[in-house]
């Protein structure tokens, strides 16, 4: 079975545009969450999705969106990049609220 | 703010030894109870979940549980070379939202 899968791998972006994430889970998790990792520190919570409602938002501003298909993929959009924006993206799933995520390969997104 | 909390520098051990890493979490409702591994440029990857009180062990890996004092730890046996990585601690609280330290970085030694 395929993991998580997130595009593009890697993206640079100028300070003000606009970018979009993507996210596929696990065939058969219906939980999707972003999470948000600069460099040296842990994961931050961003969003998370469950049958395509949203179930929870981090500490981070309107600039950051997100929402889920039917078919429970997920996007994460961020518009007005920031310098601080710089980081990796993680996306996660998880077949049910309480069990562990799974991880994917992540985007790095560094803006310039 | 939920948080969790692993203030131990890097660790350094000996091949063969035991590294033992600790983070202590700030929610006394959280339930559930998390170690990830990340290598350098890598994503997390999950090593072992807990959710009750006590031992839980998974190969070389032990993960230890005492919520009266919200303390979580992991200890590798025969530590590796290719355990050298990051830990990660994560606690999670409300709709299965995920807290993490900062993480601990372990380095084994040949």
């Amino acid at each position: 079975d395929a993991g998580v899968t997130q595009s593009p791998t890697h993206l640079i972006k100028t300070r003000g545009q606009q970018v979009t994430l993507r996210c596929s889970p696990i065939s058969g998790h219906k939980s999707v969450s972003w999470y948000q990792q600069v460099l040296g520190q842990g994961p931050q919570f961003i969003f998370q999705y469950y049958e395509k409602e949203e179930r929870g938002r981090g500490n981070f501003p309107d600039r950051f969106s997100a929402r889920q298909f039917p078919n429970y993929s997920s996007e994460l959009n961020v518009n007005a990049l920031l310098l601080g924006d710089s980081a990796l993206y993680l996306c996660a799933s998880s077949f049910w609220t309480g069990y562990g995520y799974t991880f994917g390969s992540g985007t790095r997104l560094t803006v310039v | 703010q939920k948080e969790v909390e692993q203030n131990s520098g890097p660790l350094s051990v000996p091949e063969g030894a035991i590294a033992s890493l600790n983070c202590t979490y700030s929610d006394r409702g959280s339930q559930s109870f998390f170690w990830y591994r990340q290598y350098s440029g890598k994503s997390p990857e999950l090593i072992m979940s807990i959710y009750s009180n006590g031992d839980k062990e998974d190969g070389r890996f032990t993960a230890q549980l005492n919520k009266a004092s919200q303390y979580v730890s992991l200890l590798i046996r025969d530590s590796q070379p290719s355990d050298s990585a990051t830990y990660l601690c994560a606690a999670a609280y409300g709709n299965n939202r995920l807290a993490f330290g900062k993480g601990n970085q372990v380095v084994v030694i040949p």
